[in-house]
């Protein structure tokens, strides 16, 4: 079975200050991760996703993450924040093969502070 | 290009009323379709997904059920609300190795 595990609920971050949003998977085959944020009230929008080309993948926004198969990780930085990136991410993987099922993470409110 | 609506935005039910929630995807064929439920501090819930017409698999038991009478149309039903089916509903797609792309959500309360 695949999961993905979001370490913090809320993290706070000063203006201009480093984001670093914490995303480990479990699967049992080589995984799709994706980063999504969400805006009150809104749908998700995909800001990033890894399906296993390079393992450094860069989305919109500024945003990045890694894939570190070594410590089943997928994190998510941004070197500055910025007022505007508060919301709530969500992290979530899928398997390929069979119904390609997408399972997320509980999500973390990422609070800027001014 | 591809694009999915979901509707109503807002829904304000009496517990014990009949639920229809509809959700239909243009400019793709045979996608992956998605029933998840965000309550307060829990995150997303998967409720059910489907990969064709007529084949619904329901994640939790609860009180809801889902169908999917057309290729690009996915619907989720209840017979009586209860107070703890509030939420908000999000209904996604997806094709195979791609990402699942998002409606804009359905407000639910029940009172």
């Amino acid at each position: 079975a695949q999961s993905v595990t979001q370490l913090g609920s809320h993290v706070s971050v000063s203006e201009g200050a480093l984001v670093l949003l914490r995303c480990n998977y479990s699967s049992s085959v080589p995984p799709y991760l994706f980063w999504y944020v969400q805006y009150p009230n809104q749908g998700l929008q995909l800001l990033l996703k890894y399906t296993s080309a390079a393992t450094l993948v860069k989305g919109i926004n500024g945003f990045e993450a890694e894939f570190k198969k070594s410590e089943t990780s997928f994190h998510l930085t941004k070197p500055s924040a910025h007022m505007s990136d508060a919301a709530e991410y969500f992290c979530a993987v899928m398997v390929s093969g069979g119904y390609q099922k997408v399972t997320f993470g509980t999500g973390t409110k990422l609070q800027v502070i001014p | 290009s591809q694009t999915i609506h979901q509707w109503p935005a807002t829904l304000v039910q009496p517990v014990g009323s009949p639920l229809s929630l509809e959700c239909t995807v243009e400019g793709t064929s045979n996608p992956n379709l998605y029933w998840y439920r965000q309550a307060a501090g829990r995150g997303l819930q998967l409720l059910f997904y489907s990969v064709g017409i007529g084949q619904i698999s329901s994640e939790v038991p609860q009180n809801l059920s889902a169908s999917r009478p057309q290729d690009r149309q996915f619907i989720l039903s209840s017979k009586k609300l209860l107070l703890s089916d509030s939420g908000f509903y999000l209904c996604a797609w997806s094709l195979g190795g791609s990402e699942a792309f998002f409606g804009q959500g359905t407000r639910l309360t029940v009172v």
